[in-house]
């Protein structure tokens, strides 16, 4: 249990549809990272947040984007679904950006695109 | 982009037997992590690696973080039941360990 909690657990949605994943940091944390794990592969990093502003962005279309609130709470939200989203997402929090912080990943959402 | 090799992609022990598996990247990192994903829940991380030529050890665990800062190993002593499930490496070339690239995983099947 790393106080790391996701929402839905799992999401089936159609493609073309738009869908908004929620994660909620452990307490204290300011910093979230977003990763996307496609079946049999590893995490891919997505973006990563600290204290409301986006630091940082991996190798996904712009129709990937977020949001951090005051309270370090966060959203990942997906325009436009393509088959090739479905994948567990992860979010991972951690006290702020240098490296001996350790992230603290949530179990996931199951995204399915039809 | 940066690219992590991790090897081998799978593998059968017996229980009690050691296990290495290891990570080779084609561009330099800073940190090196690796974590261990269970069924249906995120991954959890076993080692962290700051600096090149560190070996380090956490129980029955022990990573390096290789001397060129592309590889990295992690070495599991008298392996039991409980150590089944998907191994990752992570590196991260900032100083900001939120942004790692994950190699694709060593599942491990420990037989009793």
């Amino acid at each position: 249990e790393t106080g790391v909690t996701q929402s839905p657990t799992h999401l089936i949605k159609t493609r073309g549809q738009q869908v908004t994943l929620r994660c909620s940091s452990q307490s204290g944390h300011n910093t979230v990272s977003w990763y996307q794990q496609a079946l049999g592969q590893g995490p891919q990093f997505i973006f990563q947040y600290y204290r409301e502003e986006e630091n940082g962005r991996g190798n996904f279309p712009p129709r990937f984007s977020g949001l951090q609130f005051p309270n370090y709470s966060s959203e990942l939200n997906v325009n436009a679904l393509e088959l090739d989203d479905s994948a567990l997402y992860l979010c991972a929090s951690s006290l702020g950006l240098a490296a001996n912080y350790e992230q603290y990943f949530g179990p996931g959402t199951r995204l399915t695109v039809t | 982009g940066q690219q992590l090799n991790q090897s081998p992609q799978s593998m059968f022990i017996q229980e009690g037997e050691d296990v290495s598996m290891n990570c080779t990247s084609s561009s330099i990192f800073n940190t090196w992590l690796w974590y261990k994903q269970d069924p249906g829940e995120g991954p959890v991380l076993l080692i962290a690696l700051y600096k090149a030529g560190e070996l380090t050890s956490n129980g029955r665990l022990t990573a390096q973080f290789g001397i060129t800062r592309k590889d990295s190993f992690l070495n599991i002593s008298a392996s039991i039941p409980s150590d089944v499930g998907i191994y990752f490496c992570a590196g991260s070339a900032s100083t900001n360990a939120g942004k790692s690239t994950f190699g694709d995983g060593t599942t491990l099947t420990v037989k009793p």
